[in-house]
């Protein structure tokens, strides 16, 4: 059964512009969440998805946003990047959300440089 | 606001000894906590977990204890091997959070042969 699958893996960015990450969760799994990780810093998280809505987000500025599609694919969206926003971003997924003792299956990330 | 807590940047351990990996969190509402592995360019590998119920839970070489009066988790891994060399992150969810994960800064662990 494949993993989750994220896609860039590498990209380079200039401040001001914006960039869109994708993610796809393992089949079957309706929860799609994604972190930030700079060093030093663990993982934040972003915000979580669940059968297309929102239902969770972090403390991260409105210029971070998200959206997940009917198949369960989700993109995360930067706009106006800052130098800061320089980090790998993880995306995971899951079957269930509601119970609170759900392990999530992260992908292999997409580290984003902002020149 | 930082919940949970890994003050050990990094360690180092002989291969064959035990590795002993902590973690604090300060929120009364995580009854669920986790600990990924994970390796340079890779996303993160769950390794073992544990409910606010029990104290203890064992899987192989893993072990994760945890002190609910201290608030304190810990992770064992008996014998360290060097292909355990990785940062573990420990991680906390509430029921109330869904699927939000809160982790730590991580701890780098180095296993020597």
């Amino acid at each position: 059964k494949a993993g989750v699958t994220q896609t860039p893996r590498y990209l380079i960015k200039t401040r001001g512009q914006q960039v869109t990450l994708s993610c796809s969760p393992i089949s079957g799994h309706r929860s799609v969440s994604w972190y930030q990780q700079t060093p030093g810093q663990g993982l934040q998280f972003l915000f979580e998805y669940f059968s297309e809505t929102q239902r969770n987000k972090g403390n991260f500025p409105g210029r971070f946003s998200g959206r997940q599609f009917s198949n369960s694919r989700s993109e995360m969206n930067v706009s106006t990047l800052e130098l800061g926003d320089s980090a790998l971003y993880l995306c995971a997924s899951s079957y269930y959300r509601d119970t609170g003792a759900n392990v999530l299956t992260f992908g292999a990330g997409s580290r984003l440089t902002v020149l | 606001d930082q919940q949970v807590k890994q003050n050990s940047p990094s360690l180092s351990v002989q291969e064959g000894r035990i590795s002993i990996l902590n973690c604090d969190y300060t929120n009364s509402m995580f009854d669920y906590f986790l600990w990924y592995k994970k390796y340079p360019a890779e996303g993160p590998t769950f390794l073992i977990s544990i409910s606010s119920i029990k104290d203890k839970n064992e899987d192989g070489r893993f072990t994760v204890f945890l002190n609910k009066s201290a608030k304190h988790l810990s992770l064992h891994i008996v014998p360290s091997q060097p292909g355990d060399s990785a940062v573990y992150f420990c991680a906390a969810s509430a029921r109330e959070y869904g699927n939000k994960l809160v982790f730590g800064a991580g701890t780098i662990l180095r296993v020597k042969s």
